[in-house]
């Protein structure tokens, strides 16, 4: 049963911590997105990479926050320093080489920044 | 660039009656467009979508939506609804050449016995 697997599920840090949120996507998927999802503004996409290569971080606070794919197994989302605004659950979704746009999601990762 | 509306954020129903959900895109050109359920505590997972073809989709769980390209909407339906419907709904739209999805803000389907 091909699914996204997203590691932590859950994490509770303190302020000014390093975090970091792994993603493997479903094998043979070429496209990854990294989601976060709040109350107060709902799915917000952070970056999306296509073969690995960045496509787009336009939603990622660039000071913060970095995303890579350093093999197709592996996407990661790493915040430096953490801070309370942080809190969230982050979602990674993947997709498959057909152009459909139809996206796989993980159950994702609820990080809590005290 | 691309974006959604869903008017509701919230729709109380009672158990078998009908359901719809709106959901209003804009986009300067050809889109696909998607409706995602989310139960609590879990990813989102794909219900219906549209890519071409018949402007009304048939998805899972018996909801169907109909893409009108002179009103840009993509509404949700179900005739009669059940409690396992309770759900987080979200519309979500791409543009045809394989871009970034973009969700709405998602719209709390809440299923009265």
């Amino acid at each position: 049963d091909a699914r996204v697997t997203q590691t932590p599920r859950h994490k509770v840090t303190e302020m000014g911590q390093e975090v970091t949120m792994r993603c493997q996507p479903i094998l043979g998927h070429n496209t990854v997105f990294w989601y976060r999802q709040t109350m107060m503004q709902g799915l917000e996409l952070l970056a999306y990479f296509r073969n690995r290569a960045p496509l787009d971080d336009s939603g990622m606070p660039k000071d913060r926050f970095s995303a890579e794919m350093p093999d197709a197994t592996l996407a990661t989302l790493k915040i430096q320093p953490s801070e309370p605004r942080d809190s969230a659950v982050y979602f990674c979704a993947s997709g498959g080489a057909v152009n459909t746009g139809e996206l796989f999601f993980g159950e994702g990762s609820r990080l809590t920044v005290l | 660039a691309q974006s959604v509306t869903q008017l509701d954020s919230q729709v109380p129903v009672f158990e078998e009656a009908p359901v719809e959900l709106r959901c209003n895109y804009s986009s300067s050109v050809s889109v696909y467009l998607f409706w995602y359920v989310q139960y609590p505590n879990q990813g989102l997972q794909l219900l219906l979508k549209y890519l071409s073809g018949s402007t009304l989709v048939k998805g899972i769980n018996g909801f169907e939506a109909e893409f009108n390209k002179s009103q840009t909407s993509f509404h949700l339906r179900k005739p009669s609804v059940h409690i396992s419907d309770t759900a987080e709904y979200f519309c979500a739209v791409t543009k045809t050449s394989y871009d970034k999805v973009i969700f709405g803000p998602g719209t709390s389907l809440s299923v009265i016995p």
